[in-house]
Formats: structure tokens, sequence, C-alpha cells
């Protein structure tokens, strides 16, 4: 069973404020997707990462994949209200999506 | 455009009720899924069509039934729901099932209640 662990379940920031949110598994993926999703809503794509050690910057957000494709990260600088929402990981693995737990966001103005 | 598109947006129905939720996209994708999300969990895989073809099944209750009629079209029917199942239903799709890069878009999910 693939599993990928995401971390911190909660997140309740301050405007302005920086934040990492952390995905990591013992299983190698294809890729990772990285979705933002608010609420009664669909996920919305963010960015994939495919190449291990790939880094994409999408204006404040930095998502990094790892070396050994195992594990990824999304960095926000200078969070603001309008990043607030549900943040899911996702592992390609064959036909399936691996979700994280996801993440709740809450940037406080 | 990777618009998946679904309806209806809101559904109430009693444990006797049938009803259908529909998925509709255009954009040439060959893989749909369906997913089930409860508030504030990650979507849980329900069924997986590649091709117009049922991949993947988990587990799920007799009382979901997907129908896929062709390549832009799932339909998911439901009958003699429980409580429990009202939930957020969303539909996905992808162009290259299996396949290591492939970018799964979702749609906007039907909020379904059961009363």
């Amino acid at each position: 069973t693939q599993l990928l662990e995401q971390s911190p379940q909660f997140l309740s920031i301050q405007e302005g404020e920086n934040l990492t949110v952390y995905c990591n598994s013992s299983s190698v993926f294809s890729s990772l997707q990285w979705y933002r999703q608010e609420p009664g809503e669909g996920p919305v794509l963010l960015v994939t990462v495919v190449t291990g050690g790939e880094v994409k910057k999408l204006k404040r957000l930095t998502f990094q994949f790892g070396d050994a494709r195992k594990d990824s990260s999304l960095h926000i600088t200078a969070a603001q209200p309008g990043d607030t929402g549900l943040y899911l990981c996702a592992g390609a693995y064959g036909n399936k999506l691996v979700f994280g737990a996801g993440t709740i966001l809450r940037v406080k103005s | 455009d990777t618009e998946v598109t679904q309806t209806p947006k809101h559904l109430v129905m009693g444990m006797t009720n049938k009803k259908s939720l529909k998925c509709e996209q255009h954009m040439g994708h060959r893989a749909m899924y369906w997913y089930k999300q409860k508030a504030k969990k990650p979507p849980e895989l329900m069924f997986v069509y590649s091709y117009e073809k049922l991949s993947i099944n988990e587990s799920v209750p007799s009382r979901f039934s997907p129908e896929c009629p062709n390549s832009s079209l799932l339909n998911l029917h439901l009958h003699a729901l429980q409580p429990e199942d009202s939930a957020l239903y969303l539909c996905a799709s992808s162009q290259h099932p299996g396949q290591g890069r492939d970018i799964q878009y979702f749609g906007a999910g039907t909020r379904l209640s059961v009363l």
C-alpha cells in the first residue's frame, strides 16, 4: 500500500508569514501533483512535478520534488488571505492517485 | 481548456430514491474517475474507467453503479443510499491512464445529502 504522509494537518498563520507543507512517502512516485481546494468546490491543480530534484515556482508558491521522487514540499512566501484552503498532495502510482491527508491552511488578515 | 463539468451541483435525496450524477469532459481524455470526499478529508477513489471500460472498482457498495456511455460522459447511478453516503462526489478525467505523468483534472463536484 502506497502512503503519502502530509504535514502539518492544520496551519493558521497571519498574513505575510511564510509556510511550508511537506509530503513524504517510502514509495517512489512517477509524478506528484499539488492541488488546492476551497469548500464545496473540486480540487484545482496547482502544479505537477515529475523529475527528481525538480523545483517549480508559481508566483509566491515554490514546489520541490525530492531527488528520489519520494517526497515533495510546497513553500508559500508572504501568505495572503486568498491562500486559505485545503492543500492536497497526490502521487501518481499506476492508474491511481495516492492522496496525502491534506493541509487546511487559514491565513488571517 | 481543462474543464470537467458535473451536474447537478447539489442533490438531496431520500433513502428510497433513485438519482444519477453526471460528468462530462471534452478534452479527449481517455480515463474518467469517481471520487467520494468527506469534509476536510482527501478524496477517496471509487471507480476508474479507462478507454470506456471499468478498470478499477474500489470495493464500492452496489448501491453505487457507474456507467460510461462514451469517452466524454460518466454517470453515477444512486439507489437506496444511506445517510452516511452524504458527501461531495467528484469526477475527474485524465489523458493517459496508467502513464506516470498522467494528470487528473477535477470537476467542481456534486454535494449529495441523503435524508
